[in-house]
Formats: C-alpha cells, sequence, structure tokens
C-alpha cells in the first residue's frame, strides 16, 4: 500500500509566522503535489515537483514556497502566514509517467488555523 | 489553464436508485479524467479514472462515460447503498506530461437517503 504521511493534522499558528508543512511518502515516487481544500472550492494545486530540487508552480502558488531536497519528502512553506491561509492542505504523490503510473495518492491533510 | 466545472453541487438519492454527476473540462489536450470520493474527515481516495483514448470505463457499480467531442465526463453509480455517501471530485490532467497535477471540479456531496 502507499503510504503518503503528512507530519500534522492540526496546526495553529499566528498571523505573520513562517510555517512548514511536511510530507514524506514510502513508495520511491517520482511526483509530489501539495493542494489546498476550501469548502465550495475543492481542491486547488499550489505546487509539485517532478523530481529532486525541481518544482513548478500549480493554480494558487502566491504566498507559498516548496522544497524537494529529498525524494521521499515535500514540503511546502508559508513564509508569512495570513489569515486567508486558513485551510486544508493536502499532499498528494504519483509514480510518473503514464498508464496506472499517473495515479495520486493523497495524505490525510494537514488543517492549518492561522489567527 | 485547464477548468473543470461540475454539477450538482448537492445530490439526493433513494437507496438502491442511480445516480449521475457531471463535469466538464476546457483543455481539449487534457487526457486522463480520474474521480475520487471523499468520506467525511477522510482523505480522497480514487474510485475510477478514465483515459481520453477510451469512452466508457466500469467497475462494478461504478461507471464513468467520457465524450472527447463536447469534452464532458459523468460518473454513474447505480444500485446505490449508505455507504457511498461522499463527497465525489471529478478532476482532469492537461497533455502536458505525467508530472502535471491535477484540475479538480468543486465537488458533488452525494446523499443517499434510507
Amino acid at each position: 500500500d502507499v503510504k503518503v504521511t503528512q507530519s500534522s493534522r492540526y496546526l495553529v499558528k499566528r498571523t505573520g509566522e513562517k510555517v512548514f508543512l511536511e510530507c514524506v511518502q514510502d513508495m520511491d515516487h517520482e511526483n509530489m503535489f501539495w493542494y489546498r481544500q476550501d469548502p465550495g472550492l475543492g481542491l486547488r494545486l499550489i505546487y509539485f515537483s517532478y523530481d529532486v530540487k525541481m518544482k513548478e508552480k500549480g493554480d494558487i502558488p502566491e504566498g507559498y514556497s516548496v522544497s524537494r531536497e529529498k525524494k521521499e519528502r515535500f514540503s511546502l512553506i508559508l513564509e508569512s502566514a495570513s489569515t486567508n491561509q486558513t485551510s486544508m492542505y493536502l499532499c498528494a504523490s504519483s509514480r510518473g509517467g503514464v498508464g496506472r503510473r499517473d495515479i495520486q495518492y493523497f495524505g490525510a491533510g494537514t488543517r492549518l488555523s492561522v489567527l | 489553464g485547464e477548468n473543470v466545472e461540475q454539477h450538482p453541487s448537492t445530490l439526493s438519492v433513494q437507496e438502491g436508485d442511480s445516480a449521475v454527476i457531471k463535469c466538464t473540462y476546457s483543455d481539449s489536450a487534457s487526457n486522463y479524467f480520474p474521480w475520487y470520493k471523499q468520506e467525511l474527515g477522510k482523505r480522497p481516495q480514487l474510485i475510477i479514472d478514465i483515459r481520453s483514448n477510451v469512452g466508457e470505463k466500469k467497475d462494478q457499480r461504478i461507471a464513468v462515460t467520457l465524450n472527447k467531442t463536447a469534452k464532458h465526463f459523468s460518473l454513474h453509480i447505480t444500485e446505490t447503498q449508505p455507504e457511498d455517501s461522499a463527497v465525489y471530485f471529478c478532476a482532469a490532467r492537461g497533455g502536458g506530461g505525467g508530472a502535471d497535477g491535477l484540475t479538480f471540479g468543486k465537488g458533488t456531496h452525494l446523499i443517499i437517503q434510507p
């Protein structure tokens, strides 16, 4: 079974703090993704990575950055948290390529509240 | 970029009846269309997917159809059961390659009435 683990289920931070959300996958997947999920808006892609040290912007990258120093780990960084970044954050990974290799597997999510 | 519209936002059906959820997409180069089910408090999980070279795919009570010309795809659930109650998301992936992220619809809350 593919396992995608997010380090925290719940986080409470203050406006202006630097926030790190961590994600680890144990299946040697090439691709990793960060989404945020808000009621009525579905899931929206923030950033993705198709290789170590590589990153690509998704649909809503503003206010976020990412880091992928190791293949299994993909971090989402909020440089200066703001209240409008209060949300559920979901990490996903896929093996990469075509066919069954592009199925994305999701972590359990981190619910971030910025006060 | 890709834009995915999903309807309806809420769907209530009697147990045993069928449910249909529809999605449209904008990018004619999109080539992969998964459907995810998310139960309350849990992570999204893939239930079925279809690729652009196939018109229909079925897995037990679940089927997905794809009309590339009209750029829409639909999820069909037959003989609905209480455990089908969840939020369902359609998604599309652009034709840029395997690493592209998914563009999701806003979700459909499916309620199965006993």
